[in-house]
């Protein structure tokens, strides 16, 4: 049983399109996170839900707007997607906030737009 | 702005050699250092945690060393092994959220 896992793994778009990506833990945790990780693997945290409340929105564009409908699901979704916008997108989970050093990360999506 | 700052950017170690990686850090509430091995096409996974009041942690080849008055970390990989070839994050957090070095690729030789 995958612990964090997303779909889909690879999502390939033209500029200009919206798309969705989701994320579901089956590991009981309460908080969920989205990070991004670039080209020269830089992971940066976007976003951070515990309990389904948004903790943590860092500078990242408004066309990004995470959803979370329960504690084991966060779904991001992106409108006008850009060049920029292509990276690798992981989700992960933590028991709760004060274990956050304790990540369990997805196998991450794949995201090229053209 | 990088937050933990990160080296070296990639190393290369033949097997059975010591794999060192160096780390330092600013923000004084950071008070848990994780340190994050990535295959390549997978996600991070948790390798092995130090708290500040420890100097030193060992779990089986792995071993963080921990300078609090230098604000400075280090993981060293003994025996290192292809299977190691990885790239390792340092991270540290003030207990809400995570902030990850730059990432060191490290390639072991047979």
């Amino acid at each position: 049983d995958t612990a964090v896992s997303q779909t889909p793994k690879y999502l390939v778009t033209q500029m200009g399109n919206d798309k969705s990506i989701k994320c579901e833990q089956n590991l009981g945790h309460d908080t969920m996170y989205w990070y991004k990780q670039d080209s020269k693997k830089f992971l940066k945290i976007m976003f951070s839900y515990n309990n389904k409340e948004l903790i943590i929105n860092e500078t990242v564009p408004n066309r990004f707007s995470p959803k979370s409908p329960d504690k084991a699901h966060l779904n991001l979704h992106i409108n006008s997607l850009e060049l920029g916008d292509s990276a690798v997108y992981f989700c992960a989970s933590s028991q709760d906030v004060e274990d956050s050093y304790e990540q369990y990360f997805g196998p991450g999506t794949r995201l090229t737009v053209t | 702005q990088q937050q933990v700052k990160q080296s070296p950017q990639s190393l290369i170690v033949q097997k059975g050699g010591i794999s060192i990686i160096n780390c330092a850090y600013e923000n004084t509430a950071f008070d848990y250092f994780p340190w994050y091995q990535q295959f390549p096409g997978k996600g991070p996974a948790l390798l092995i945690a130090i708290r500040p009041d420890v100097s030193e942690k060992k779990e089986g080849r792995f071993t963080i060393s921990f300078n609090k008055s230098a604000k400075q970390f280090s993981l060293h990989i003994m025996d290192s092994q292809p299977g190691d070839s990885a790239t390792y994050f340092c991270a540290a957090t003030p207990g809400y959220k995570l902030s990850f070095g730059a990432g060191t690729t490290v390639t072991v030789r047979a």
